[in-house]
């Protein structure tokens, strides 16, 4: 069964603080992607890579960076978490090559709250 | 740049009936790609049924289906013998074409809260 991990369903952390979002996936997937979740915004793009080491930024990329040292493994930092991205963060997978039927693999989600 | 617009932030049916949530969408490519994604109260985002903007027939996956009017760039999910279990958010999504900088992007629209009544 393939699966997207992400290493947290809620985080609750202080304003200022590092935070790392970890995101795991088994499929041997190129592409990553981390999306925040607003109310009435939809799913919106931070970041993502289509390769180890390799990242684009996304429509709203300010505050994040992210790092991917592995095929499997793609990380969503918040340099200093401020209440305003306290949000629910989705991270997908997809295969390289699918043409437009790039179908998209979600994790579970992390709600985070920065307060 | 692609666009997806759901005018519908909320949506309300009775179980048994059918229902359609609307999506359209905007882009000046030729060769594109149409989502439906389900997203439960518990998080998790559940592929629904895709189009291919050359697909001449409509899409369909068992009780949904996807009324596709290109001309008219909307791409509509029908459910019909609506479920309690069919109560969700639920979002319409457009891929770019393949190759370029697109690396599998999907763009997202603002979502549609369906709930079904007993």
């Amino acid at each position: 069964d393939v699966k997207v991990t992400q290493s947290s369903r809620y985080l609750v952390k202080r304003t200022g603080e590092k935070v790392f979002l970890e995101c795991v996936q088994d499929m041997d997937h190129e592409n990553m992607f981390w999306y925040r979740q607003d109310p009435g915004l939809g799913l919106r793009l931070i970041y993502f890579s289509y390769d180890v080491k390799m990242k684009e930024k996304g429509d709203i990329p300010e505050g994040y960076s992210v790092s991917r040292e592995k095929k499997e493994r793609f990380s969503l930092i918040l340099e200093s978490a401020s209440t305003n991205q306290t949000s629910m963060y989705l991270c997908a997978s997809s295969a390289l090559g699918a043409g437009v039927f790039n179908e998209q693999f979600f994790g579970p989600g992390t709600r985070l709250t920065v307060l | 740049a692609q666009k997806i617009t759901q005018t519908q932030p909320g949506m309300f049916v009775q179980e048994k009936e059918a229902v359609t949530l609307d999506c359209t969408y905007d882009t000046s490519d030729q060769s594109y790609g149409l989502f439906w994604y389900k997203q439960p109260s518990s998080g998790e985002m559940i592929f629904l049924i895709y189009q291919g903007s050359y697909d001449e027939q409509n899409a369909t996956e068992g009780r949904y289906s996807l009324n596709f009017q290109k001309a008219r760039k909307s791409a509509n999910l029908v459910i019909s013998a609506s479920q309690l279990g069919d109560s969700a958010m639920y979002f319409c999504a457009m891929s770019p074409p393949e190759g370029g900088t697109s690396y599998g992007k999907l763009t997202f629209g603002q979502g549609t809260i369906l709930t079904v009544h007993p």
